[in-house]
């Protein structure tokens, strides 16, 4: 199976801030990473797909980057309905696996 | 408007039996591949399974720690995915999602899920 680890598990920002979650993968594969965010008591909400294409009304204050192993989500300025909690997921190969999630937090 | 609703959680014994089921609307079903993922209270997601769509003979693959308990199947006449979740454990303790995939075999729209509570 594929792990998948995110870092860091939490972080605590201000609303403005510049956010950078990362993920990697125990192998490649290539670009099949998607990233969701969740909000406590709710379904999660896809956000990126292909690694970096943002899905139908998400906003382009989110963007994703990265190939092979290593992934990136970056929020450029945060807001507070940006307080929650995202996930990584590869979707190269069986079992489908996600990271562990992280959890943003206000500072 | 793409719309999945779930049913058919609830309390059930270890080693009980029960059957889920998502409705979908708001786009043609037939034409997409669908999955289940489940979270455990207070943990990360979980892939459950997948079916493909018709063009792909409605193939089904499986997350090891439910394989031979449960099965996916869908009926498109219906707008209907089902989980059939049988030899149940308290690990199966979840909220159940379903979900669809986008042309890009990525998940897309989740369903607001349903909670199954697996206890004596």
């Amino acid at each position: 199976d594929i792990q998948m680890t995110q870092s860091p598990s939490s972080l605590s920002a201000s609303v403005g801030d510049r956010v950078t979650i990362t993920c990697r993968a125990s192998q490649g594969i290539t670009n099949y990473l998607a990233w969701f965010q969740q909000k406590p008591g709710k379904a999660p909400k896809s956000l990126i797909y292909a690694a970096s294409s943002l899905q139908s009304g998400v906003p382009s204050k989110f963007s994703g980057s990265g190939s092979g192993t290593d992934f990136t989500l970056t929020i450029s300025s945060l807001q507070p309905e940006d307080f929650a909690t995202y996930y990584c997921q590869q979707y190269k190969s069986y079992p489908l696996t996600f990271g562990g999630g992280t959890k943003v937090e206000i500072k | 408007e793409v719309q999945l609703v779930e049913s058919g959680g609830g309390l059930v014994q270890p080693g009980g039996s029960l059957r889920l089921s998502c409705a979908v609307s708001g786009f043609t079903f037939s034409d997409h591949y669908m999955d289940w993922v489940r979270q455990a209270p207070g943990k990360g997601l979980e892939w459950v399974g997948r079916t493909r769509n018709k063009a792909n003979s409605y193939t089904t693959e499986y997350a090891a720690s439910v394989k031979g308990r449960f099965t996916i199947s869908r009926d498109d006449s219906k707008n209907s995915l089902y989980l059939q979740m049988n030899s149940l454990k308290t690990d199966d303790t979840a909220v159940y999602y379903c979900v669809r995939e986008n042309s890009r075999n990525s998940f897309d729209y989740w369903g607001q899920g349903t909670l199954v509570t697996v206890s004596s």
